[in-house]
Formats: C-alpha cells, sequence, structure tokens
C-alpha cells in the first residue's frame, strides 16, 4: 500500500534557527497536508498543496508539492520555542474519491531557546 | 472559528465491552472521518463517511466498528467488542469539500 516517509524522524535546532522537513513516496499524490500535533491533541492543519509545483506559505512556513507529486517539504524560518511539536505530512492519492488520506511518520522537533 | 468537538477526552474500558465515541464536526461540513492513533506512531485511517453511508473503511475497521451519524450533528464510532489492541487515541476529522480535513483534539480510549 501507498506510504510516506519523512525525514528526519527527530531534530534539535536552536530558536532562530530555519527548519527543513520532507516527505516521499513512492506513489503520486494529488493531495497533500501538513499538520502539526501537540503532546495530547489532535493535528492541527498548517498548509494545504494541490497542484504539482505550487509553493504555499502560512507565516513562517512554506511549503511545497513536488514536481514528480510524489514529495513535499515543510520549512519553518526563524523557529520560536513554540514550534516544538511533531509535523506530519498526509497525502491523498489519485483515484481515493473519498479524500481518504495516508499519513507519513512525522518528524518530532525540538527548539532548544 | 469552528471547531471539531469530541467526548469523552478520555475512555477507559474492560476489554469485551462496548464503547461509543462522539464526535460533533464543524456544522456545515459534508464529509466525516475517523482516524486513530497508536501512541507514539502514526494517524490512521479508519473510515470515511459522506452522504449518510460509509464511502471507504480500511482494514483496520471490521465488522466490530460502525459508525453513525444519529442525527444532523453528531457522528459516532462505536466498538462492539473492545480488545486491548484497541488503546488508542480515537481523532474524528470533518472537510467541507473533502480535501482540507479539521481535526478534533481526540478520545484516549484505554481497553484494560
Amino acid at each position: 500500500g501507498q506510504q510516506l516517509n519523512q525525514s528526519p524522524q527527530s531534530m534539535f535546532i536552536q530558536e532562530g534557527e530555519d527548519v527543513s522537513m520532507n516527505c516521499t513516496s513512492s506513489s503520486i499524490f494529488n493531495t497533500w497536508l501538513w499538520y502539526k500535533q501537540d503532546p495530547g491533541e489532535g493535528p492541527v492543519l498548517l498548509i494545504a498543496l494541490y497542484k504539482a509545483g505550487e509553493l504555499t506559505s502560512n507565516g513562517r512556513l512554506t511549503a511545497q508539492f513536488g514536481i514528480t507529486r510524489k514529495d513535499s517539504f515543510l520549512n519553518i524560518s526563524a523557529s520560536i520555542p513554540s514550534d516544538v511539536g511533531i509535523y506530519f505530512c498526509a497525502g491523498q492519492f489519485d483515484g481515493s474519491g473519498t479524500y481518504k488520506y495516508i499519513f507519513g511518520t512525522g518528524t518530532r522537533l525540538k527548539v532548544l531557546a | 472559528e469552528p471547531e471539531v468537538t469530541q467526548t469523552p477526552s478520555h475512555q477507559v474500558t474492560q476489554m469485551g465491552q462496548e464503547v461509543i465515541l462522539r464526535c460533533v464536526p464543524i456544522s456545515n461540513h459534508l464529509y466525516f472521518y475517523w482516524y486513530r492513533q497508536i501512541l507514539g506512531q502514526k494517524v490512521e485511517f479508519l473510515v470515511s463517511f459522506y452522504n449518510n453511508e460509509i464511502s471507504e473503511k480500511s482494514e483496520i475497521f471490521d465488522d466490530q466498528f460502525s459508525v453513525e451519524r444519529p442525527d444532523g450533528s453528531n457522528f459516532t464510532l462505536k466498538i462492539r467488542s473492545t480488545k486491548l489492541e484497541d488503546s488508542a487515541m480515537y481523532f474524528c476529522a470533518s472537510s467541507r469539500e473533502g480535501n482540507e480535513q479539521f481535526f478534533g483534539p481526540g478520545t484516549r480510549l484505554t481497553v484494560l
């Protein structure tokens, strides 16, 4: 079945640094979503991507839909302590019709003040 | 800002008991979903629901699971006879058009 691999699995960064994480698959997706999850809470939608090559920003966050439609990356600029959490990508693949999303394995971000 | 709500926040039950997890999706949304997340793992799709019927379900969603939209606001997940491995966070999500899905805060289910 479809799988989404995220890297890195976890990262420690200094406050103020930029962060980059990505999500790859061997399958083609036609929509990518990026979520952030804090401990004990539900995922919060950050960015949605619909077209190959699309670059979308939401404040300090920027995400891109890969040209091959098999990958996506998320960048966070000038990280702050509240950026701590787990970031998940989610892909919806062609032919689903029901908008079922496959979630990635997550990138755990820890920001050192 | 409208949000998805879920009750209870934590449910503890004995193995073999039935549980019902409740969700109130965002009011003008048309697509509804249940996902689960075993502790420390990724979010897994269980079932999607549209136009008052199940549109897709995963292999996890076996005969012990059922969903219902009993009225215009609630969306429920029932597990008929819980097993130890059903212990997880269960998230309800809703979407207006199916693409952007908004998650609730989750119900932590603990099966003893």
